[in-house]
C-alpha cells in the first residue's frame, strides 16, 4: 500500500540537540498527524493538525501542516533520552474516506 | 482506564498453520482498526469496523485473511493458511467514531517459518 516519504530514514544525534524531520506527499490531506512508537508497542500520537499552515506546540514537539496540504514537519527541542524511537507522520483525506496513510517512519537515536 | 488488549502478545507458527489474533478495544470505542505493520514500515490499514460492520475491507486480502467483530465490541483476525510473507506485526487500534483520534495496542508479532 501507499506509504508516505518521511526524511530522513534515522538520526544520531546528542542529547540536548534539536531534531528535525519531514513527510512528503504525492496527495492533498486535510489532516495531519504525527506519532511515535516505542519497541514493543503501538504507535502514540504526539500532536494533530488539521490546517493548512497550522503550527502545533506539545512541550518541546512542535509540528506545521505544510502550506501546500502535501507536506508536514516536526520538531523535537533539547532532545532527551525518552525521545528515542520512531516517529511516523500521518494523512487522512477526510474524503469520504477517514483511512490515515502512515509515512515510513524516522529512527531517532541519541548517543550518549 | 484499559487501553486497546492485544493477545498474543507474540506467535511463531509453521507455514500454512491457521493463526488468529485478538482485540479488545477501549470501552465505549465504536470504530476499531486492524493494521499490519511490516519491519522498518509504518502501519497500513486492513480492516475497519463501525461497530460490527466492516466499511473498508479493502486492503484484506481475502483468500487467505478473515476478520470478525460479532457483538461491536472484539474483534479477532484470522489468517488460514499462513505464508511465510506474513511474518509482521498485527496492530488493532479503536477511536469513538472514524474522525477521532486512534489509540494502538502493543501488537502481536508474529514468526512464520
Amino acid at each position: 500500500g501507499q506509504q508516505l516519504n518521511q526524511s530522513p530514514q534515522s538520526m544520531f544525534i546528542q542529547e540536548g540537540e534539536d531534531v528535525s524531520m519531514n513527510c512528503t506527499s504525492s496527495s492533498i490531506f486535510n489532516t495531519w498527524l504525527w506519532y511515535k512508537q516505542d519497541p514493543g508497542e503501538g504507535p502514540v500520537l504526539l500532536i494533530a493538525l488539521y490546517k493548512a499552515g497550522e503550527l502545533t506546540s506539545n512541550g518541546r514537539l512542535t509540528a506545521q501542516f505544510g502550506i501546500t496540504r502535501k507536506d508536514s514537519f516536526l520538531n523535537i527541542s533539547a532532545s532527551i533520552p525518552s525521545d528515542v524511537g520512531i516517529y511516523f507522520c500521518a494523512g487522512r483525506s477526510n474524503f469520504g474516506n477517514e483511512k490515515l496513510t502512515f509515512g515510513t517512519g524516522t529512527r531517532l537515536t541519541i548517543i550518549p | 482506564e484499559a487501553g486497546v488488549v492485544q493477545s498474543p502478545r507474540y506467535k511463531i507458527i509453521e507455514k500454512k498453520q491457521p493463526v488468529a489474533f485478538w482485540c479488545n478495544p477501549i470501552s465505549g470505542h465504536n470504530t476499531l482498526y486492524w493494521y499490519l505493520q511490516n519491519l522498518g514500515q509504518g502501519p497500513e490499514l486492513l480492516i475497519r469496523y463501525e461497530n460490527e460492520e466492516a466499511v473498508d475491507d479493502s486492503q484484506l486480502p481475502k483468500d487467505r485473511f478473515s476478520a470478525e467483530r460479532l457483538k461491536g465490541v472484539d474483534s479477532t483476525l484470522k489468517i488460514q493458511p499462513a505464508e511465510l510473507g506474513d511474518s509482521a506485526v498485527y496492530l488493532c487500534a479503536s477511536s469513538l467514531s472514524a474522525r477521532e483520534t486512534q489509540y494502538f495496542g502493543p501488537g502481536t508479532r508474529l514468526l512464520v517459518l
